[in-house]
């Protein structure tokens, strides 16, 4: 059951370009949303995340935009650059941020181009 | 230097054969996690584990074991009963909270 979905699968932004990748939820118990970046054979680190108390959480370059009556999240990577190429996953927990309930996106593979 | 050391990096697994898979943690986190990583679907969990001498089975942990003898340890075990075992397997660690996870480098496994 795939309670957490992403899109797109794969993205290619140009070098200053903004990446978007979308998520959407279905379970309305969920109360965290964090995501996570991911580079080829390593482990996935946190980068970002947001609690639905509010809209939006910038971070640097990352911005989560958050809209709770769509159940929808998004990452934007504002001026992106070839070293933000990696792979994203959104992911989603609830009963107060436990972890063993952390529900992961199918990931985005993002390529920034020259 | 703190942080989660899996191995080995890769591993291959003959039909039939057990493999063990290493986690270790300094991080001095209660709580353990495996994830299996297939391309195209994201992490999905084998097995967690709260606090020593207690785990939890996942969404996937048919074909799966594991021990928690130590809290700085959580080693995987796939048994020949895991009929596709090929996959990136990631063992992770979370504070008493859990929302932050952190993430081993993961271990390669495939079938000879």
């Amino acid at each position: 059951q795939q309670q957490v979905k992403q899109s797109p699968q794969s993205l290619i932004v140009q070098k200053g370009g903004i990446s978007i990748i979308n998520c959407a939820y279905e379970n309305t118990a969920f109360d965290y949303f964090p995501w996570y970046q991911q580079f080829p054979g390593k482990g996935p680190a946190l980068l970002i995340a947001i609690r639905p108390d509010v809209s939006e959480k910038k971070e640097g370059r990352f911005t989560i935009s958050f809209n709770k009556s769509a159940k929808q999240f998004s990452l934007h990577i504002m001026d992106s650059q070839p070293g933000d190429s990696a792979t994203y996953f959104c992911a989603a927990t609830g009963n107060t941020g436990t972890a063993s309930k952390l529900t992961f996106g199918t990931g985005t593979r993002l390529q920034v181009t020259l | 230097d703190g942080g989660i050391t899996q191995s080995p990096k890769y591993l291959f697994r003959k039909e039939g054969q057990n493999v063990t898979l290493s986690c270790e943690q300094n991080l001095n986190h209660d709580a353990m996690y495996w994830y299996r990583q297939d391309p195209g679907q994201g992490l999905r969990l084998i097995y967690y584990s709260q606090i020593v001498n207690d785990f939890q089975k996942g969404d996937i942990a048919e074909g799966y074991s594991v021990s928690r003898e130590k809290k700085e340890s959580f080693p995987l075990t796939v048994t020949s009963a895991q009929k596709n075992p090929t996959a990136f397997y990631l063992c992770a660690s979370g504070g008493h909270y859990n929302e932050k996870l952190f993430f081993g480098s993961g271990t390669q496994l495939s079938v000879l």
